[in-house]
């Protein structure tokens, strides 16, 4: 069966200082990937999607930006963080148009 | 555009209630609809789902059914417990590899 595993689950990271949140999925080959942000008793924005190794599509300009070095690997980073930035960040994959996605267990991302 | 309307929360219910949640969409196509629970702290689990007009989706006590003619997928349990309480979120599926969200309702059952 399909997995997908997304760390650190919590975080704490000074204004300014660099990001990196990484996803994987085991199970399936070829997943379209997804990072989207909740900020607190908000609902989800699409940060990213990927199609396919190297192939990333932004959503919503601003200091963050993905990567996709693997198949079934997924990275959301920064250079400098913002205090903007906080939120619930979540990874998610999915196999095909009309399907559903799978999500992670989420990263809480909290900047002072 | 594609779109959904999620009614406003929270809903707060007692236990054993019968629940609504309205969820209504815009969209061209034939899209697939979903629900997702995401317990506090935790990511979102697909609930149910429907693919074509009339199927009902049901999961864990709950269900809903994709009307067409109303274009609505309303989710409805008819007996809830305190452990439903949770944010919900509707959301359609797009030709994009995208999924369309609610807003999302946050459901509050008290003993």
């Amino acid at each position: 069966s399909q997995t997908i595993h997304q760390w650190p689950a919590t975080l704490v990271q000074p204004v300014g200082s660099p990001l990196s949140l990484e996803c994987t999925v085991e199970g399936t080959s070829n997943p379209n990937l997804y990072w989207y942000r909740q900020a607190a008793g908000r609902g989800l924005q699409l940060l990213f999607y990927s199609v396919g190794i190297g192939q990333i599509s932004s959503e919503v300009p601003q200091n963050l930006s993905a990567s996709r070095p693997q198949d079934r690997q997924f990275i959301l980073s920064s250079k400098k963080l913002l205090l903007s930035d906080s939120g619930f960040y979540l990874c998610a994959w999915s196999g095909a148009p009309n399907q559903p996605q799978h999500f992670g267990d989420g990263t809480r991302l909290s900047i002072l | 555009g594609n779109s959904v309307t999620q009614m406003e929360g929270p809903v707060t219910l007692s236990e054993e209630a019968f629940l609504t949640i309205n969820c209504t969409y815009t969209a061209t196509g034939y899209p697939s609809l979903f629900w997702y629970v995401q317990y506090p702290g935790e990511g979102l689990q697909l609930l149910l789902k429907a693919t074509k007009a009339d199927d009902k989706g049901s999961n864990k006590g709950f269900e809903a059914t994709y009307r067409k003619e109303t274009t609505s997928f309303h989710l409805e349990k008819g007996s809830v417990q305190v452990s439903d309480s949770a944010v919900y979120f509707c959301a359609l599926s797009d030709s994009n590899y995208q999924l369309i969200w609610g807003a999302g309702t946050k459901l509050i059952i008290k003993p």
